[in-house]
């Protein structure tokens, strides 16, 4: 699966929109990229995931550039509730394991009033 | 209740101790994972299971480290003879069945090995 790198933390007041980034340059054409955050005490949760389109749901949007290099999760409005350890996973379709998810560190985000 | 449990919660073992690290994933998911945390670092892929059997085995750390799903849905991790570099979060994830669906997970078993 492709390494993904993701700044190691960030900070957003709350109302604002969270913007958060992540490079995944040796991304392969069948591999998607996908979005977990963990709640500190809580296991890692889905966000989002998508291939090439942007992608939404009820939670947060998925920018994934044309070239499939690097990607943005957009958390519209975040709160404090907000604040977690956001994952980016680049995993392909057929890679064994149960298509397990390779987590790295991610981005501490803190989100304050 | 609908998530996947984990039980113990907590876990404090004497080293030399065998210890069991239950969980009990979503009913009707055939997969169920297995992933280590220690403190600061993302989880690790331990194991993987589909329906009872044991596909892939390949990141447990050691043969102290042993997983079982008898009839396919409850999990049990078992680790002979702790060490101290066991102490970790053990969390346990389920899926339904295609490849691409999202994974559950549990809020995990904090294990410390004194």
């Amino acid at each position: 699966d492709a390494k993904t790198t993701q700044p190691t933390s960030m900070d957003c007041a709350e109302g604002r929109a969270a913007n958060l980034p992540c490079n995944h340059s040796t991304i392969s054409g069948n591999e998607y990229v996908y979005w977990y955050r963990q709640i500190h005490s809580q296991g890692p949760q889905y966000i989002i995931h998508g291939l090439k389109n942007n992608e939404t749901n009820e939670m947060a949007s998925l920018i994934i550039t044309e070239d499939r290099k690097s990607s943005t999760l957009i958390l519209p409005h975040a709160t404090l509730r907000d604040t977690a350890v956001y994952y980016c996973i680049v995993r392909g379709v057929l890679t064994g394991g149960g298509n397990k998810l390779t987590f790295g560190t991610g981005t501490q985000l803190k989100v304050e009033l | 209740g609908a998530g996947v449990s984990q039980s113990p919660r907590y876990k404090v073992a004497k080293r030399g101790q065998d210890v069991a690290l239950r969980c009990d994933p979503i009913s009707g998911h055939v997969s169920l994972f297995w992933y280590q945390q220690a403190l600061g670092q993302g989880p690790e892929f331990l194991t993987y299971f589909q329906n009872e059997a044991q596909l892939d085995k390949s990141g447990l750390p050691s043969d102290r480290f042993f997983a079982e799903r008898p009839e396919g849905s409850v999990s049990t991790l078992k680790i002979q003879r702790t060490q101290q570099e066991d102490s970790a979060v053990y969390l346990c994830a389920s899926r339904k069945r295609g490849t691409n669906e999202k994974l559950f997970f549990g809020s995990g078993t904090q294990l410390s090995v004194l």
